[in-house]
Protein backbone atom coordinates (compact mmCIF):
# COMPACT_ATOMS: atom_id res chain seq x y z
CA UNK A 1 0.00 0.00 0.00
CA UNK A 2 1.13 3.74 -0.10
CA UNK A 3 2.87 5.00 2.62
CA UNK A 4 5.14 7.67 3.30
CA UNK A 5 8.62 7.68 5.43
CA UNK A 6 10.15 11.09 6.69
CA UNK A 7 13.82 11.74 8.35
CA UNK A 8 13.59 11.33 11.85
CA UNK A 9 13.52 14.42 13.85
CA UNK A 10 14.10 16.72 16.63
CA UNK A 11 15.98 19.08 13.87
CA UNK A 12 17.91 21.94 15.71
CA UNK A 13 18.98 24.15 13.93
CA UNK A 14 20.28 27.92 14.77
CA UNK A 15 18.07 31.06 12.99
CA UNK A 16 18.93 31.76 9.31
CA UNK A 17 20.67 28.46 8.62
CA UNK A 18 19.41 26.21 5.77
CA UNK A 19 16.88 23.63 6.24
CA UNK A 20 16.16 20.72 4.20
CA UNK A 21 13.77 17.64 5.85
CA UNK A 22 13.46 14.85 3.62
CA UNK A 23 10.32 12.46 2.89
CA UNK A 24 10.32 9.62 0.18
CA UNK A 25 7.08 7.94 -0.92
CA UNK A 26 5.65 4.72 -1.94
CA UNK A 27 2.74 5.09 -4.41
CA UNK A 28 0.83 2.32 -7.18
CA UNK A 29 -0.10 5.56 -8.98
CA UNK A 30 0.14 8.98 -9.06
CA UNK A 31 -0.21 10.82 -6.04
CA UNK A 32 -0.53 14.08 -5.12
CA UNK A 33 2.25 15.37 -2.51
CA UNK A 34 2.13 17.54 0.57
CA UNK A 35 3.78 19.41 3.18
CA UNK A 36 1.26 20.36 6.38
CA UNK A 37 2.72 22.14 9.66
CA UNK A 38 1.55 21.82 12.95
CA UNK A 39 2.62 25.28 15.19
CA UNK A 40 2.21 24.45 18.73
CA UNK A 41 -0.92 24.14 20.37
CA UNK A 42 -2.51 24.23 16.93
CA UNK A 43 -4.06 22.33 14.24
CA UNK A 44 -2.11 21.38 10.65
CA UNK A 45 -2.28 23.65 8.07
CA UNK A 46 -1.41 23.25 5.04
CA UNK A 47 2.02 24.47 3.63
CA UNK A 48 3.02 23.40 0.36
CA UNK A 49 1.56 20.98 -2.26
CA UNK A 50 2.55 19.25 -5.87
CA UNK A 51 0.29 17.88 -8.00
CA UNK A 52 2.32 15.92 -10.67
CA UNK A 53 6.09 14.95 -11.29
CA UNK A 54 8.98 18.33 -11.28
CA UNK A 55 6.37 20.88 -10.10
CA UNK A 56 7.46 22.65 -7.48
CA UNK A 57 5.21 24.08 -4.47
CA UNK A 58 5.80 26.98 -2.58
CA UNK A 59 4.83 28.76 0.44
CA UNK A 60 6.39 30.99 3.16
CA UNK A 61 9.84 30.90 1.78
CA UNK A 62 9.65 26.74 2.18
CA UNK A 63 10.05 24.71 -1.20
CA UNK A 64 9.61 21.07 -2.28
CA UNK A 65 9.75 19.43 -5.91
CA UNK A 66 7.88 16.58 -6.82
CA UNK A 67 10.47 14.08 -8.07
CA UNK A 68 8.89 10.89 -9.65
CA UNK A 69 12.28 9.27 -10.47
CA UNK A 70 13.62 9.10 -6.62
CA UNK A 71 10.14 9.03 -5.08
CA UNK A 72 10.92 11.93 -3.26
CA UNK A 73 9.14 15.55 -2.00
CA UNK A 74 12.07 16.86 0.23
CA UNK A 75 11.60 20.48 2.13
CA UNK A 76 13.32 22.92 2.31
CA UNK A 77 14.45 26.90 3.12
CA UNK A 78 17.26 28.98 2.48
CA UNK A 79 16.78 30.84 5.93
CA UNK A 80 14.75 29.29 8.65
CA UNK A 81 13.57 31.52 11.48
CA UNK A 82 12.59 31.21 14.86
CA UNK A 83 8.79 31.31 14.04
CA UNK A 84 9.82 27.92 11.59
CA UNK A 85 9.72 26.09 14.68
CA UNK A 86 6.93 23.50 14.59
CA UNK A 87 6.57 19.39 13.80
CA UNK A 88 6.32 19.11 10.14
CA UNK A 89 4.73 15.91 7.92
CA UNK A 90 4.73 14.95 4.67
CA UNK A 91 1.95 13.11 3.35
CA UNK A 92 -0.22 12.09 0.03
CA UNK A 93 -3.25 11.67 -1.54
CA UNK A 94 -3.76 9.07 -4.43
CA UNK A 95 -7.11 9.65 -5.27
CA UNK A 96 -7.17 7.03 -8.13
CA UNK A 97 -6.50 4.22 -5.70
CA UNK A 98 -7.30 5.14 -2.41
CA UNK A 99 -10.23 7.54 -3.05
CA UNK A 100 -8.07 10.53 -2.14
CA UNK A 101 -7.61 9.55 1.52
CA UNK A 102 -4.92 11.28 3.34
CA UNK A 103 -1.88 9.43 3.94
CA UNK A 104 0.76 11.06 6.70
CA UNK A 105 4.48 10.54 7.60
CA UNK A 106 5.18 10.36 10.55
CA UNK A 107 6.18 14.20 11.25
CA UNK A 108 9.40 16.04 11.86
CA UNK A 109 9.90 18.12 14.95
CA UNK A 110 12.04 21.36 13.82
CA UNK A 111 13.24 23.77 17.03
CA UNK A 112 14.68 26.93 15.97
CA UNK A 113 17.47 28.65 18.17
CA UNK A 114 18.03 32.31 18.30
CA UNK B 1 -10.99 29.32 3.67
CA UNK B 2 -12.97 27.58 6.02
CA UNK B 3 -13.21 27.96 9.91
CA UNK B 4 -13.27 24.92 11.96
CA UNK B 5 -14.48 24.82 15.73
CA UNK B 6 -14.27 21.63 17.65
CA UNK B 7 -15.55 21.71 21.46
CA UNK B 8 -13.98 20.48 24.16
CA UNK B 9 -10.72 21.67 23.62
CA UNK B 10 -9.01 19.27 25.95
CA UNK B 11 -10.67 17.42 28.65
CA UNK B 12 -9.57 14.64 30.95
CA UNK B 13 -11.47 11.79 31.22
CA UNK B 14 -12.11 8.66 33.75
CA UNK B 15 -11.61 5.34 32.28
CA UNK B 16 -14.75 3.87 31.23
CA UNK B 17 -16.82 6.75 30.15
CA UNK B 18 -17.77 8.33 26.85
CA UNK B 19 -16.69 11.51 25.32
CA UNK B 20 -18.62 13.36 22.27
CA UNK B 21 -16.74 15.99 20.37
CA UNK B 22 -18.27 18.56 18.51
CA UNK B 23 -16.54 19.73 15.19
CA UNK B 24 -18.80 22.65 13.34
CA UNK B 25 -17.39 24.64 9.91
CA UNK B 26 -18.47 27.90 8.56
CA UNK B 27 -19.35 26.69 5.42
CA UNK B 28 -20.98 23.69 3.82
CA UNK B 29 -18.80 20.84 3.21
CA UNK B 30 -19.31 17.35 1.51
CA UNK B 31 -16.79 15.20 3.05
CA UNK B 32 -15.53 15.84 7.04
CA UNK B 33 -13.04 13.71 8.10
CA UNK B 34 -11.77 12.47 11.81
CA UNK B 35 -8.31 11.72 12.56
CA UNK B 36 -6.05 10.64 15.79
CA UNK B 37 -2.92 11.96 16.88
CA UNK B 38 -1.33 9.93 19.52
CA UNK B 39 1.22 11.44 21.50
CA UNK B 40 4.37 11.81 19.87
CA UNK B 41 2.91 10.17 16.39
CA UNK B 42 1.48 10.87 13.36
CA UNK B 43 -2.03 11.32 12.59
CA UNK B 44 -4.25 8.27 11.63
CA UNK B 45 -7.69 8.46 9.63
CA UNK B 46 -10.32 7.07 11.76
CA UNK B 47 -13.07 7.72 9.38
CA UNK B 48 -14.69 10.00 6.86
CA UNK B 49 -18.60 11.19 7.38
CA UNK B 50 -20.64 12.38 4.57
CA UNK B 51 -23.97 13.72 5.59
CA UNK B 52 -26.45 11.72 4.85
CA UNK B 53 -24.54 8.07 5.02
CA UNK B 54 -22.91 5.95 7.50
CA UNK B 55 -19.21 6.92 8.40
CA UNK B 56 -16.73 4.84 6.28
CA UNK B 57 -14.18 3.85 9.14
CA UNK B 58 -10.80 2.84 8.30
CA UNK B 59 -9.21 -0.53 9.46
CA UNK B 60 -8.90 -0.94 13.54
CA UNK B 61 -11.84 1.51 13.94
CA UNK B 62 -14.94 0.51 14.52
CA UNK B 63 -18.09 2.16 14.65
CA UNK B 64 -19.58 0.94 18.86
CA UNK B 65 -15.80 2.51 19.88
CA UNK B 66 -15.57 5.66 17.70
CA UNK B 67 -19.66 6.53 16.41
CA UNK B 68 -19.95 9.12 14.47
CA UNK B 69 -23.12 11.47 13.14
CA UNK B 70 -23.60 13.99 10.50
CA UNK B 71 -26.68 15.65 10.55
CA UNK B 72 -26.09 18.34 8.33
CA UNK B 73 -23.74 19.70 5.96
CA UNK B 74 -21.79 22.10 8.35
CA UNK B 75 -21.57 19.93 11.66
CA UNK B 76 -20.27 15.92 13.06
CA UNK B 77 -19.82 14.58 16.64
CA UNK B 78 -17.39 11.79 17.32
CA UNK B 79 -17.66 9.92 20.54
CA UNK B 80 -14.89 8.15 21.82
CA UNK B 81 -16.94 5.21 23.83
CA UNK B 82 -15.96 3.40 26.94
CA UNK B 83 -12.62 5.28 27.17
CA UNK B 84 -8.78 3.63 28.63
CA UNK B 85 -6.01 5.39 28.96
CA UNK B 86 -4.72 3.91 25.44
CA UNK B 87 -7.53 6.34 23.80
CA UNK B 88 -5.67 9.49 25.18
CA UNK B 89 -4.86 11.41 22.10
CA UNK B 90 -5.60 14.52 19.97
CA UNK B 91 -8.79 14.19 17.78
CA UNK B 92 -8.42 16.39 14.71
CA UNK B 93 -11.82 17.41 12.83
CA UNK B 94 -10.97 17.93 9.08
CA UNK B 95 -12.65 18.93 5.67
CA UNK B 96 -11.94 18.82 2.08
CA UNK B 97 -11.57 22.09 0.47
CA UNK B 98 -8.88 23.21 -2.47
CA UNK B 99 -8.79 22.38 -5.65
CA UNK B 100 -7.09 18.62 -5.38
CA UNK B 101 -8.05 15.90 -3.00
CA UNK B 102 -6.25 15.49 -0.10
CA UNK B 103 -6.06 19.48 0.41
CA UNK B 104 -7.71 19.51 3.93
CA UNK B 105 -8.88 22.43 6.48
CA UNK B 106 -7.70 20.98 10.14
CA UNK B 107 -9.42 21.98 13.56
CA UNK B 108 -7.29 22.81 16.52
CA UNK B 109 -7.83 19.72 17.91
CA UNK B 110 -9.37 18.24 20.94
CA UNK B 111 -7.15 16.97 23.44
CA UNK B 112 -8.31 13.80 25.84
CA UNK B 113 -6.55 12.21 28.44
CA UNK B 114 -7.97 9.14 29.96
CA UNK B 115 -6.84 8.27 33.54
Amino acid sequence: GNSVTQMEGPVTLSEEAFLTINCTYTATGYPSLFWYVQYPGEGLQLLLKATKADDKGSNKGFEATYRKETTSFHLEKGSVQVSDSAVYFCALSDLINQGGKLIFGQGTELSVKP
Amino acid sequence: SAVISQKPSRDICQRGTSLTIQCQVDSQVTMMFWYRQQPGQSLTLIATANQGSEATYESGFVIDKFPISRPNLTFSTLTVSNMSPEDSSIYLCSVEWGEIAGELFFGEGSRLTVL
